[in-house]
């Protein structure tokens, strides 16, 4: 089975310029997660979903920062405009409810993003 | 405010030897851990977890174990392989209800040196 799958792999955009990460969660997982890591902040949640609804988005550093999960297999992240600050690796990960596997995320391979 | 913390940034040990790594937490509503493992350019893979109702959980070579009352956990790795080598995250989720939002350690960088 394929895992979550995010694209692009690497991203190098100019300060200002509109970013859009993509993320293809696990079939059937009914939960998505962006994450951001940072060497400063580790890994941050930013957002997630369940059944396509945000649910907790407090993570989500500013209003230049937004997501949507129009339909189950598919989410963006999208930064408008970005900033050299916004420059990290940004994963997706996923999750199914059932049984004692619900903790688990399965994640992304990440988009690494650099600001310039 | 870190509810999960990793106080080692890294640990370096022989091949064949125990590797240790330790977690601790302040949120004493946290009822469920997990270990995650990361290699470089790849996302974090989950290996292990344990509930507060056990104080220890084995899976081969990996035991994860819970120490409530002092709220810290460690991993123990025996014996080490150089495959081992990775970034090593301990996670906990917000305790209640279909909450699965996961909090995350620092990580901690495990060399494992053949």
């Amino acid at each position: 089975d394929a895992g979550v799958i995010q694209s692009p792999r690497h991203e190098v955009t100019e300060m200002g310029q509109e970013v859009t990460l993509r993320c293809k969660p696990i079939s059937g997982h009914d939960y998505l997660f962006w994450y951001r890591q940072t060497m400063m902040r580790g890994l941050e949640l930013l957002i997630y979903f369940n059944n396509n609804v945000p649910i907790d988005d407090s993570g989500m550093p500013e209003d230049r920062f937004s997501a949507k999960m129009p339909n189950a297999s598919f989410s963006t992240l999208k930064i408008q405009p970005s900033e050299p600050r916004d420059s990290a690796v940004y994963f997706c990960a996923s999750s199914s409810r059932s049984g004692w596997g619900a903790y688990e995320q399965y994640f992304g391979p990440g988009t690494r993003l650099t600001v310039t | 405010d870190q509810q999960v913390k990793q106080n080692s940034p890294s640990l370096s040990v022989q091949e064949g030897r125990i590797s240790i790594l330790n977690c601790d937490y302040t949120n004493s509503m946290f009822d469920y851990f997990l270990w995650y493992k990361k290699y470089p350019a790849e996302g974090p893979t989950f290996l292990i977890s344990i509930s507060s109702i056990k104080d220890k959980n084995e899976d081969g070579r990996f035991t994860v174990f819970l120490n409530k009352s002092a709220k810290h956990l460690s991993l123990h790795i025996v014996p080490s392989q150089p495959g081992d080598s990775a970034v090593y995250f301990c996670a906990a989720p917000n305790s209640g209800g279909s909450n699965y939002k996961l909090t995350f350690g620092k990580g901690t960088l495990l060399t494992v040196n053949p």
